[in-house]
């Protein structure tokens, strides 16, 4: 399978806990973005890499969220001292970048409940 | 990138009739224009994009009909089924450099058997 993968897909977490996602976007891919998607909503835009570079977050992401992309493939987002309002789909995307790809193609994500 | 209005927000055809999603856009500059598929408990699937330097594309029974003058993009899917029972999100049109994907309210659709 080639797409975008993610990890888990799956977390329950008590309230106050840290969490740590992955995702490993199409390998060939140079940008890589994450999404926030809560029930009956749209997914919103939380950050975006551009290689290993972080190059823009979003005022949703607080103090508590931090992602990396330490080499430019895959990367993780981590929620520190959870609380009930991350309860959420986390969704990664990636595309190829330049003048020939803006398209992006999702994970199937990680569903997040904070209890 | 700039929003997206989308409706209807709800929508539920007979199998076998036609389903017509639009979503609107201010940006004349803009210059593609994606239209997501999302299943209950999956990630949102890209179905079907347009540029601007084309009017129509068409994909077996999926198209996405683009009109710059007023601005506006809709898909069209023909000889529903229920498998085509999803959410659809339109998403702001590219306008250069990285696409940060702005999605409309989204569309439920029901194909009932």
């Amino acid at each position: 399978d080639t797409g975008v993968s993610q990890d888990p897909r799956h977390k329950i977490t008590k309230r106050g806990q840290n969490v740590t996602f992955r995702c490993d976007p199409i390998s060939e891919h140079n940008r890589l973005y994450w999404y926030r998607q809560t029930l009956g909503q749209g997914p919103e835009f939380l950050t975006y890499f551009q290689n290993e570079a972080q190059l823009e977050k979003s005022r949703l992401l607080s103090d508590r969220f931090s992602a990396e992309r330490p080499k430019g493939s895959f990367s993780t987002l981590e929620i520190q001292r959870t609380e009930q309002g991350d309860s959420a789909m986390y969704l990664c995307a990636s595309s190829f970048g330049g003048t020939t790809g803006p398209e992006q193609y999702f994970g199937p994500g990680t569903r997040l409940t904070v209890t | 990138g700039e929003n997206v209005e989308q409706h209807p927000s709800t929508l539920s055809v007979q199998e076998g009739d036609s389903a017509v999603i639009k979503c609107t856009y201010s940006d004349s500059a803009s210059n593609y224009f994606p239209w997501y598929k999302q299943e209950l408990g999956k990630g949102p699937q890209l179905i079907i994009d347009i540029r601007s330097n084309v009017g129509e594309k068409k994909d077996q029974r999926i198209a996405v009909t683009l009109n710059k003058t007023a601005k506006h993009f809709s898909l069209h899917i023909t000889e529903t089924q229920p498998e085509d029972s999803a959410v659809y999100f339109c998403a702001n049109p590219f306008l250069g450099g990285y696409q940060k994907v702005t999605f409309g309210i989204g569309t439920k659709l029901q194909v009932i058997p």
